[in-house]
């Protein structure tokens, strides 16, 4: 079964310091691998995503991700937090083509709270 | 730059009503969603739908639930007859492709939904 995990509730960090939040996965086959941010009273909004090819990839507001296959991990990082970068994060999966579900159904993490402050 | 829209933005209603959710998807998209969020809890998915037919469904989307597309335009979730653990916040979602090709969902604000 596909899962994923976001090992913190919240992540504190002062403003212009880098940043993680950390996710982990399991899928069965390749994993398609997505973050996304949600501002209060906000929907989801698509922050980056990993399909194949380059292992850090760059996605909006400054942000990227670096896929680890060993590791299973999918880390958003940003190397200098802004006030405004305040959310809540998701980290989402699903199987490529050739998985047991090629629908587009995403799993998503519990969501890391991300807090910066001045 | 085209959003997803979803009316209404809060809905309240009592144990064992009808509720219609309302969402209107990109124009150009084919492939449309609902997930739901309990209060506290991962972002849960419920239902896709592509070529006026449900895709796959998850065990959370009994015979309470139902999706319509009426109108080419309009992608409805209704809940026949609500329960008290139906309260949460619904999102729906779209996409230009199948996730297969590797396309983002992308989602509306979301209904929150009460149930009293």
């Amino acid at each position: 079964a596909q899962s994923v995990a976001q090992p913190e509730d919240q992540v504190n960090v002062a403003e212009g310091n880098p940043l993680t939040v950390k996710c982990t996965y399991s899928v069965s086959g390749n994993p398609y691998l997505f973050w996304y941010v949600q501002y209060p009273n906000r929907g989801l909004q698509f922050l980056l995503k990993y399909i194949t090819g380059d292992n850090l990839v760059k996605g909006s507001y400054g942000f990227e991700a670096e896929f680890n296959k060993s590791q299973t991990s999918f880390h958003l990082k940003k190397p200098s937090a802004l006030v405004s970068d305040s959310a809540l994060y998701f980290c989402a999966v699903r199987e490529s083509l050739g998985g047991s579900s090629n629908t587009g159904k995403l799993i998503f993490g519990q969501g890391t709270t991300l807090q910066v402050k001045p | 730059e085209p959003e997803v829209t979803q009316t209404p933005s809060h809905q309240v209603t009592q144990m064992g009503q009808e509720v219609i959710l309302r969402c209107v998807p990109i124009s150009n998209h084919l492939y449309f969603y609902w997930y739901r969020q309990i209060l506290g809890q991962k972002v849960e998915f419920l239902v896709s739908f592509y070529n006026n037919e449900i895709s796959e469904k998850s065990e959370i989307f009994d015979d309470q639930f139902s999706v319509e597309r009426p109108d080419g335009s309009n992608f409805t979730l209704k809940i026949r007859s609500t329960k008290l653990e139906d309260s949460a916040m619904y999102f729906c979602a779209s996409s230009i492709a199948r996730q297969g090709g590797g396309n983002e969902q992308y989602f509306g604000p979301g209904t929150r939904l009460t149930v009293t």
